[in-house]
């Protein structure tokens, strides 16, 4: 299986700032990379597709980057609920996710 | 608008076997991988399989779960289920069933439609 690793585990943020956050894959997975957004007791929620699509109805606050295997994850304007875990996923093979992200209020 | 739903027992027995259904209203069972993903309290996220139905039905496991699971799917009433044997306490998590694209491949446009989520606890 595809390893995924992400970074950092978590960070501490105020509503306005830009958070950016890495992802890594074990091998090259091109572009294949989806995130997604969880808020606690919730299901998650895509943000991104291949690596830097901008999922439907998602704000454009939110861009994605890379190819190989590292990717980031970069959230301009961070808005209330943003504060969230976030995950990354390779869809290259049978899918894995990323540790997780936790986006927490300073 | 799709929409998601599972249900199922949210207490089972070691040993025992989990059966869970996932209903799908307001769009077309083809050509999507219905999926079922699960996540451990506290914990990340875990693909665990999919059906694919476009006239004939494929399926694909992890393989850490594979001789333990199977999806099957009702295409006449829009259902998918999920059956995972011979259950330990390591398999209390939330499950949770969602929607795939077909693309390049299983989850190349991500997992676009989630249901809420159903809490199963083994003990």
């Amino acid at each position: 299986d595809i390893q995924m690793t992400q970074s950092p585990s978590s960070l501490s943020a105020s509503v306005g700032d830009t958070v950016t956050i890495a992802c890594r894959a074990s091998q090259s997975i091109s572009t294949h990379l989806n995130w997604y957004r969880q808020r606690p007791g919730t299901a998650p929620k895509l943000l991104m597709y291949a690596a830097s699509s901008l999922q439907s109805g998602v704000p454009s606050r939110f861009s994605g980057s890379g190819s190989g295997t590292d990717f980031t994850l970069t959230i301009t304007s961070l808005q209330p609920e943003d504060f969230a875990t976030y995950y990354c996923q390779q869809s290259y093979s049978v899918p894995t996710f990323g540790g997780g992200t936790k986006v927490e209020i300073k | 608008q799709v929409q998601l739903q599972e249900s199922g027992p949210g207490l089972v027995k070691p040993s025992e076997t989990l059966s869970l259904t996932c209903s799908v209203s307001g769009d077309s069972f083809s050509n999507f991988f219905w999926t079922w993903l699960r996540q451990p309290p506290g914990k990340g996220l875990e693909w665990i399989g999919y059906v694919y139905y476009n006239g004939r039905t494929s399926h694909n496991y992890n393989a850490s779960l594979k001789s333990r699971v199977i999806i099957s799917a009702d295409t006449s009433i829009n259902q998918f289920s999920l059956q995972l044997s011979s259950l330990t306490a390591a398999d209390t998590a939330v499950y949770y069933c969602a929607r795939a694209r077909a693309g390049m491949t299983s989850s190349y446009y991500g997992l676009d439609v989630w249901g809420p989520g159903t809490t199963v606890t083994v003990s």
